[in-house]
């Protein structure tokens, strides 16, 4: 059975600072994406990684991913409060499913 | 047109009513999907449709039926639903680039509350 997990599931931070949220997953996957969910919204695809060792960097968010270790990040440089949000990982476990990690509730504080 | 329309926005219905969730996409996708999303909780997928092909089914119960009738439109029908169906139900769309990724594009939402 595929899991996937995050770390952390909270994270409170001040604006201009670094921080890393991590993605670990139970089984080999065939994609692995990055989502943000702001309150009382929809989903937002912000990366889609396909192959180990995938970089993708969009402003201040950078997406890596480890297919040996099973484990995805996403590093935020130079935080702001406009990147508060919910941000889950998802794997695709070569179509047979789709699961999404439980989620990082980020707050960025001025 | 790079959009996922979904109707009604919010659904108030009462356990023996039978009911409708519509997706829309005009973006040539032939990838549809469903999930459940309760609040504070991430989206579990329900249905895959692949070239309006029910593709995967993750144990979803028949009390929820859907329905692709064309390549542009996704259905969710709803009959007989208990109050812990009571979430937001997104749907999304995808196609392959030639990159290979599978970037999914989500509608907005329809909120259901099942009284």
């Amino acid at each position: 059975e595929l899991k996937v997990e995050q770390n952390p599931l909270f994270l409170s931070m001040q604006e201009g600072k670094n921080y890393t949220i991590y993605c670990n997953y139970s089984t080999t996957s065939d994609r692995l994406y990055w989502y943000r969910q702001d309150p009382g919204k929809s989903l937002e695809s912000l990366f889609v990684l396909l192959s180990n060792g995938a970089v993708k960097q969009e402003g201040r968010l950078m997406a890596s991913l480890d297919t040996k270790a099973r484990l995805s990040t996403l590093h935020i440089t130079a935080a702001v409060h406009d990147l508060s949000a919910t941000y889950f990982c998802a794997v695709d476990n070569y179509g047979q499913n789709f699961v999404f990690g439980p989620g990082t509730r980020l707050s960025v504080l001025p | 047109d790079t959009e996922v329309t979904q109707t009604p926005k919010h659904l108030v219905m009462g356990m023996t009513n039978k009911k409708s969730l519509k997706c829309e996409q005009h973006m040539g996708h032939r990838a549809m999907y469903w999930y459940k999303q309760k609040a504070k909780k991430p989206p579990e997928l329900m249905f895959v449709y692949s070239y309006e092909k029910l593709s995967i089914n993750e144990s979803v119960p028949s009390r929820f039926s859907p329905e692709c009738p064309n390549s542009s439109l996704l259905n969710l029908h709803l009959h007989a639903l208990q109050p812990e169906d009571s979430a937001l139900y997104l749907c999304a769309s995808s196609h392959a680039t030639t990159a290979g990724e599978e970037t999914q594009y989500f509608g907005p939402g329809t909120r259901l509350l099942v009284l």
